[in-house]
Formats: C-alpha cells, structure tokens, sequence
C-alpha cells in the first residue's frame, strides 16, 4: 500500500518569512495530493492541492509543487502570518488505493 | 451550505462496549468515507462508502464496520472496544469514490475508552 513520509515534524518560523513542508510517496500509481490545515480541536480543512498532471499550483501565499519522477511534493508558504500556526498534513491518493493516505503532520509556529 | 455533520461531539465508553457514531455528507455528496486520528498522528483510513455500497476498506480489525442510508449518511460501528480504539473519528464526504473528488471531513467524533 502507499506510505507517506512527511519532514519536519515541527517547524518555527518568523512572521513574515516562508515556510517549507516536504513530503514523499511511495506508490508511484498516486495522482492526487492534498494538503489539510487543522487547528488544535479542529477539523482538517483542504487548503491547496495538486494533481499528478500538474508540476505546481498557487494560491495566494499558498503554493505546491509536485515531482512525480521523485516522487515527493512540498507546500510552500510565504509572507508567513500568526493564524499559520496549525498542524499541517499531506496526502496521496491514488492507483488501487480506496482513501487518502495522511502523513504524520508537521506543527507549524510562526514565531511573532 | 451545511458542511458535514457528525454526532455525537465527544463519547466516554468502557472497555468491550460498542459505540455508533453518525455521520452526514454535504448536500448532493454521495459518497462517505471515515477516518481514525489518534493524537499526534495522521488520519487513517477505515472505510469508504458510495451508493450504499462499501468501496474500500482499510487495515482495521473486523470488530470495525460501517453501512451507509438512501440518504448517503452513514454510521460508523465498533464493537468490544479497546483502549486503543481511543481517537478523533473523522467522516469526509465527497461527490464521488475516486481521488478525482475533494474530500471534505466533518467536525470529528471524539472518543475515550476508560
């Protein structure tokens, strides 16, 4: 089955920079990644994703680019503000697979 | 717009009880899908659900079931609990079974096995 691999588990960043989530996948028959925001007590809430036609996909401050070759995807987000602050997932899904696939998430800190 | 629904909120059971939890898709979503989030981790799958029929299933024991309604709700079953079965359950719902089609999860239902 897929396994998703997500890097850092936390990441602080200060207000105003960017911040860089990466994960990989291992199923190489996956065609659709999602990326989820949730907040402490929250549900998980789709902010941005990307299909394996696509190479990048923007929106707003928000960005994801994919490298199917590589197998790996990462979430970019720039100009970095304190309602950042979340637990943030990644996602697969795809080939004979029934669900998404999460990664273990990474905590987000924008530091003020 | 409604999201999803889920109920109940939060639920206390006893080791080897059974638990139903509820869901309800959006409006005009067809398909139902749920999730265990044990803190600190990522969701997992459980099910998956379209046109009452199951789709898929994940690496849960059969003591995990589900069924879906005409009304595409659905419940989720858990028989002879466990105090590992403690987690948030998540529903998502989507128009259809595929990867093609954005899930979106409900508030969660969150449970505790004493």
């Amino acid at each position: 089955g897929e396994n998703v691999e997500q890097h850092p588990s936390t990441l602080s960043v200060q207000e105003g920079d960017s911040a860089v989530i990466k994960c990989t996948y291992s199923d190489s028959a996956s065609n659709y990644f999602p990326w989820y925001k949730q907040e402490l007590g929250k549900r998980p809430q789709l902010i941005i994703d990307i299909r394996s036609n696509v190479g990048e996909k923007k929106d707003q401050r928000i960005a994801v680019t994919l490298n199917k070759t590589a197998k790996h995807f990462s979430l970019h987000i720039t100009e970095t503000q304190p309602e950042d602050s979340a637990v943030y997932f990644c996602a697969a899904w795809g080939g004979g697979a029934d669900g998404l696939t999460f990664g273990k998430g990474t905590h987000l800190i924008i530091q003020p | 717009d409604a999201g999803v629904t889920q109920s109940p909120t939060h639920l206390i059971k006893t080791r080897g009880q059974q638990v139903t939890l509820r869901c309800s898709p959006i409006s005009g979503h067809k398909s139902v899908s749920w999730y265990q989030q044990v803190l600190g981790q990522g969701p997992q799958f459980i099910f998956q659900y379209y046109e009452k029929e199951e789709r898929g299933r994940g690496n849960f024991p059969d003591r995990f079931s589900a069924r879906q309604f005409p009304n595409y709700s659905s419940e989720l079953n858990v028989n002879a609990l466990l105090l590992g079965d403690s987690a948030l359950y998540l529903c998502a719902s989507s128009l259809g079974p595929s990867s093609y089609n954005e899930q979106f999860f409900g508030p969660g239902t969150r449970l505790t096995v004493l």
